[in-house]
């Protein structure tokens, strides 16, 4: 039930683009899209809900394919500040507390 | 306004040794949740909390206790350490269905 994420790590140029897929085996409900950095907790990004909305956040966005039970989070014209392991965590339903599951993580280093 | 806190921040064990992680959240969510992280495996849940007075099983849920003090504390406790529990520990809550998880700043526990 855990999320496939891809590609596992990245290395960007300040300026560039980058993308990070998750997907799933299973028929989702929700995806969720987390930031770690170094030695923090996990900050919530964005959740998708079912029904294909793309959702953005500053230079961050994402879209979710309910379809092919898949989800892609955007990050355009990178920053420092963006360095750091991206983790999804997909649910299959509302309120299914232990159905919930993140990603193995995707390190995303951005360097000047 | 703390959001989640965690007590303590590091803690070394030896093995057979028991102890107590403390979490409070000051958010009045009605979930709350215990997750590990290891390198390479992501997040993943141990116990989970959906309301005062209610508790279940995760993924990894062996080797662990918690209880659901009242709305605002859950406690999770290792009986007997084992070094396969060297882990990072997360405390989350969480609220509507529509909201993401709120992380508290991690236990890191190492056990030898």
């Amino acid at each position: 039930q855990q999320p496939v994420q891809s590609p596992q790590a990245v290395i960007l140029r300040e300026g560039e683009d980058a993308v990070i897929n998750c997907s799933s085996s299973k028929a989702l409900y929700s995806v969720h899209w987390y930031r770690q950095k170094h030695g923090e907790a996990p900050v919530f990004l964005m959740i998708l809900l079912k029904g294909g909305e793309q959702k953005g956040h500053e230079k961050i966005s994402a879209s979710f394919n309910e379809k092919k039970q898949q989800s892609s989070l955007y990050l355009t014209a990178s920053q420092l500040s963006y360095s750091g392991t991206y983790f999804c965590g997909t649910e299959e339903g509302p309120n299914t507390g232990n159905q919930f599951y993140f990603g193995t993580g995707t390190s995303l280093t951005v360097i000047p | 306004n703390a959001g989640v806190t965690q007590t303590p921040k590091f803690q070394v064990l030896k093995t057979g040794q028991s102890m107590t992680l403390q979490c409070a959240q000051d958010m009045n969510h009605n979930s709350m949740y215990w997750y590990r992280q290891d390198p390479g495996m992501g997040l993943r849940l141990i116990y989970y909390s959906a309301s005062e007075g209610t508790t279940d099983k995760g993924e990894v849920p062996n080797g662990y206790n918690v209880s659901r003090l009242n709305k605002r504390e859950f406690s999770l406790r290792l009986e007997s350490a084992a070094p396969s529990q060297t882990s990072v520990y997360f405390c989350a809550s969480r609220d509507r269905t529509s909201y993401g998880y709120t992380f508290g700043s991690g236990t890191r526990l190492t056990v030898v």
